[in-house]
């Protein structure tokens, strides 16, 4: 399968642990997104990396979250301190270089208790 | 501010009912508008592009056209396996973001 992959699939955590998510795009597409989506909802835009530089955030998110893309293949995200606010499903999605439709992973769904 | 609407919120169809679901934007300057497929629990599937007023795309019962305000995504004697959440999102020239609207939850009945 050559699809995004993601890891883990589900994470259940205690409010004030920290958490990471991988995401593995598809080979060669250098554009990277990250998306939360909760239930009833479409997917919210967190972040976007073009290769490793990251070149964009949401003006929403949370100083808490950070995310990554070393080497530009593999990116990670990080929650500090988790909320239950941040209880959702984090989707990865990648592009391939000059066009703009967007891979989606399974995603990972956070339980914070 | 850029921003998606999607109409029905939900749409119960018989199966070879053909319908409609209407896409809503505000976008300062389009790049691209997207539909996509999702499955409950899973990441959504991506079904079209459209660049330009005028545009259409079709893939077996779905057709996508697109207008200066508006997209519509119509569905043709559709089938059980045809239901699912239809999502739209667009993105404009100026930045790297999409929004996403909430999307339609398409059910169709046998």
């Amino acid at each position: 399968d050559t699809g995004v992959s993601q890891d883990p699939r589900h994470k259940i955590t205690k409010r004030g642990q920290n958490v990471t998510f991988r995401c593995d795009p598809i080979s060669e597409h250098n554009r990277l997104y990250w998306y939360r989506q909760t239930l009833g909802q479409g997917p919210e835009f967190l972040t976007y990396f073009q290769n490793e530089a990251q070149l964009e955030k949401s003006r929403l998110l949370s100083d808490r979250f950070s995310a990554e893309r070393p080497k530009g293949s593999f990116s990670t995200l990080e929650i500090q301190r988790t909320e239950q606010g941040d209880s959702a499903m984090y989707l990865c999605a990648s592009s391939p270089r000059g066009e703009y439709e967007q891979y989606f992973g399974p995603g990972t769904r956070l339980t914070v208790t | 501010e850029d921003q998606v609407t999607q109409s029905p919120e939900a749409l119960r169809l018989q199966e070879g009912e053909s319908s409609s679901l209407n896409c809503s934007y505000t976008v300062s300057g389009l790049r691209g508008l997207f539909w996509y497929r999702q499955d409950p629990g899973k990441g959504p599937e991506f079904l079209f592009t459209l660049y330009s007023a005028g545009e259409e795309k079709e893939k077996e019962r779905l057709k996508a056209t697109l207008t200066k305000k508006e997209s519509f995504l119509h569905i043709t004697a559709p089938k059980p396996e045809d239901s699912a959440t239809y999502l739209c999102a667009v993105q404009a020239s100026t930045g790297n973001q999409f929004y996403f609207g909430t999307g339609t939850s398409l059910t169709v009945i046998p």
